[in-house]
């Protein structure tokens, strides 16, 4: 499985963009990368997944440059209830399913 | 939006007793999870289960462990003679085959052994 690295905490404010990098060198070629983000005391949701290139949704962007050996996540215009953990995570390939290994996720707190 | 519901929220048992986790996956999902996360840690892969068997399992998801499918609807996951170190949250999660899927988990139980 593909090691992921990325930061382990981030302040911001409301209002402003997040970006949170994750890097995964030793990515393979039919891995996707998918990002969760987590509240206390509740399970991991679901928030963008892609496999290269930008893929955007009603949550977030996710930008993967060519070589994906890392991605960005972003969130933009972050309100106080984006405050959460975020794990990075690669593979889901097409086997269509793969265990997920969760790392230490980066903590994200938005303040007023 | 389809959700996938643990009972219970919270249990609280003495050391060495029998407990089941209860799960209700996404009705048309077809691969089932159990993870769980010790208070201050990382969220820990611990079963997965298709087509009515384990597949693939964790160094965690010892003898102590075992998952059900019961009938068409709940997932259970078993812990026997529960330890202290038991104590965590405990996800369930459901997903469907294909590229585009993420997994859906539940809002866990915590399990709290004394």
């Amino acid at each position: 499985l593909a090691k992921t690295t990325q930061p382990i905490s981030m302040d911001s404010y409301e209002g402003q963009e997040v970006n949170i990098t994750c890097s995964h060198n030793n990515i393979a070629t039919n891995d996707y990368i998918t990002w969760y983000q987590q509240f206390p005391s509740q399970g991991p949701r679901f928030i963008i997944q892609g496999y290269k290139t930008k893929v955007t949704n009603e949550v977030a962007s996710l930008f993967i440059p060519a070589d994906r050996k890392s991605s960005t996540l972003s969130l933009p215009r972050v309100s106080l209830s984006d405050t959460a953990v975020y794990y990075c995570l690669v593979g889901l390939g097409d086997s269509g399913y793969s265990t997920l290994t969760f790392g230490k996720g980066t903590m994200l707190l938005v303040s007023p | 939006e389809p959700e996938v519901t643990q009972t219970p929220s919270h249990q609280v048992t003495q050391m060495g007793q029998e407990v089941i986790l209860r799960c209700v996956p996404i009705s048309n999902h077809l691969y089932f999870y159990w993870y769980r996360q010790i208070l201050g840690q990382k969220v820990e892969f611990l079963v997965s289960f298709y087509n009515n068997e384990i597949s693939e399992k964790s160094e965690i998801f010892d003898d102590q462990f075992s998952v059900e499918r019961p009938d068409g609807s709940n997932f259970t996951l078993k812990i026997r003679s529960t330890k202290l170190e038991d104590s965590a949250m405990y996800f369930c999660a459901s997903s469907l085959p294909g590229l585009n899927y993420g997994y859906t988990f539940g809002s866990g139980t915590r399990l709290t052994v004394v």
